[in-house]
């Protein structure tokens, strides 16, 4: 069964610091999708990234950036100086293809504070 | 214009209570979701729906009874609502089932049941 574990509950920084959320998952499918989503506190959530299986590229964009390693079944993401802004629950989740259905799993989420 | 969008934003009810809860997209899209979201922040799969039919249903209680009047309406009617249905529930769409469509989702109704 699929399963995302997002170990860190609660992260607190002060500004201007990095910061790297993880994320580990488990799935039985070769081929898979992994997202990460923002929950800031007004409670949307807003989508930050999507990267398939086939795809160990890491990603920057902006001060955001994210490492996908299969080897380690991990995708994590990293703030680079981070702002106030920032801060909110972020969820990495799993789509897996040969579901059938794109049901997205998410993890349990970490909450990011940024102190200013 | 809003992509998804749920009505209402709060609901505030009695157990025992019959509500429902709409969702509806402007996107074109083949596929609608439901999500719940617990006080603990943790999101979870309710159903799924392309094309109007249902796909998935996530062990969800029948009292949870979803409906699509068309591909672009995914209602939500919970029957004899319990304490423990209080909770964010979240609407999405994708374009289809296939994995990995990005899923929009509307702005989520938060459900307090007294």
């Amino acid at each position: 069964a699929q399963k995302v574990t997002q170990a860190q509950t609660e992260i607190s920084v002060v500004e201007k610091e990095d910061v790297t959320l993880d994320c580990v998952y488990e799935t039985r499918d070769t081929t898979y999708y992994l997202f990460w989503y923002k929950q800031p506190p007004s409670g949307e959530l807003v989508f930050l990234i999507r990267r398939n299986s086939f795809d160990e590229q890491n990603e920057i964009s902006g001060r955001y950036s994210w490492n996908f390693q299969k080897s380690t079944s991990s995708f994590n993401f990293t703030i680079t100086a981070s702002q106030v802004v920032d801060s909110a629950v972020y969820f990495c989740a799993l789509s897996e293809v040969l579901s059938g259905a794109n049901n997205l799993f998410f993890g349990t989420g970490t909450r990011l504070t940024v102190i200013p | 214009d809003t992509a998804v969008s749920q009505t209402p934003k709060y609901l505030v009810t009695q157990m025992g209570n019959d509500k429902s809860i709409k969702c509806e997209q402007n996107l074109g899209h083949d596929t609608m979701y439901w999500y719940k979201q617990d006080s603990k922040k943790f999101l979870k799969i309710m159903f799924s729906y392309n094309n109007k039919e249902l796909i998935i249903n996530e062990t969800v209680p029948n009292r949870f009874s979803p409906k699509s009047p068309d591909k672009a309406h995914l209602n939500l009617h919970i029957n004899s609502l319990e304490l423990g249905d209080s909770a964010v529930y979240f609407c999405a769409s994708s374009q289809d089932l296939r994995g990995g469509n990005e899923q929009f989702f509307g702005p989520g109704t938060r459900l307090t049941v007294l």
